[in-house]
């Protein structure tokens, strides 16, 4: 079956560790995305992927990355410099950038828990 | 101000009854709209697309008014499994680097109750 999967379900970090959570897709999409959402706030754009080898910042990147070394992979490292990462991340592919009324898919996300 | 806007809610609607609650949202250049829906502690997905002439799937109508910068969701003949967060989605499409990157509302709650 065509869809995203994002691994692992459920992660708890220590503070002052890096974790990295991972997103693929098997949609052949060419756009891929990293969402956080906090409890009363809309979804927040950290960094999107338009083609690969290629990604731009989003509205909060500050303390994460990412890489998209291949089309169906685009995994989100939370680093020790992120000040309050606990947070639902949710990862989404689109088929291209373009097109306004492309539907965004997303995986079924991951809940970080910093200790 | 927030770029999209949503009333939190709950609405508490009773089954059967209408249900219907806007968004705003601040760029009037916004090309694109749609709303998705999420149930609790799950992802997100596509209800429906708002298209300039409104638009209708099964019991949900969804319109836009650009004049006044707002997009609405209507809900008839409610059902419990109805019961779910929506959220608001504007496609802020300025420039080739914004393609494709959406801006979401924080969501409306809806409480289905029998």
């Amino acid at each position: 079956d065509g869809g995203i999967t994002q691994s692992p379900k459920y992660l708890f970090r220590k503070e002052g560790q890096n974790v990295t959570l991972s997103c693929e897709q098997n949609l052949n999409h060419d756009a891929m995305y990293w969402y956080r959402q906090d409890p009363g706030q809309g979804l927040r754009l950290i960094y999107y992927s338009q083609i690969v080898n290629d990604f731009q910042k989003g509205d909060i990147a500050e303390g994460y990355s990412v890489s998209r070394e291949k089309k169906e992979s685009f995994p989100l490292t939370v680093t020790s410099a992120q000040k309050n990462p606990t947070a639902f991340y949710l990862c989404a592919s689109r088929p291209s950038s373009e097109g306004l009324y492309n539907e965004q898919f997303f995986g079924p996300g991951t809940r970080l828990t910093v200790l | 101000r927030k770029e999209v806007e949503q009333d939190p809610g709950p609405f508490n609607v009773p089954e059967g009854a209408t249900v219907a609650f806007n968004c705003t949202y601040s760029n009037s250049a916004s090309q694109s709209f749609f709303w998705y829906r999420q149930d609790c502690r799950k992802e997100p997905k596509l209800l429906m697309s708002v298209y300039s002439s409104g638009n209708e799937d099964g019991r949900f109508t969804a319109q836009l008014n650009r004049a006044s910068q707002y997009i609405s969701l209507l809900i008839r003949d409610s059902k419990l499994s109805d019961s779910a967060t929506y959220l608001c989605v504007v496609n802020m499409n300025m420039t080739t680097d914004s393609w494709g990157k959406l801006q979401f509302g924080a969501g409306t709650q809806v409480v289905v109750t029998p």
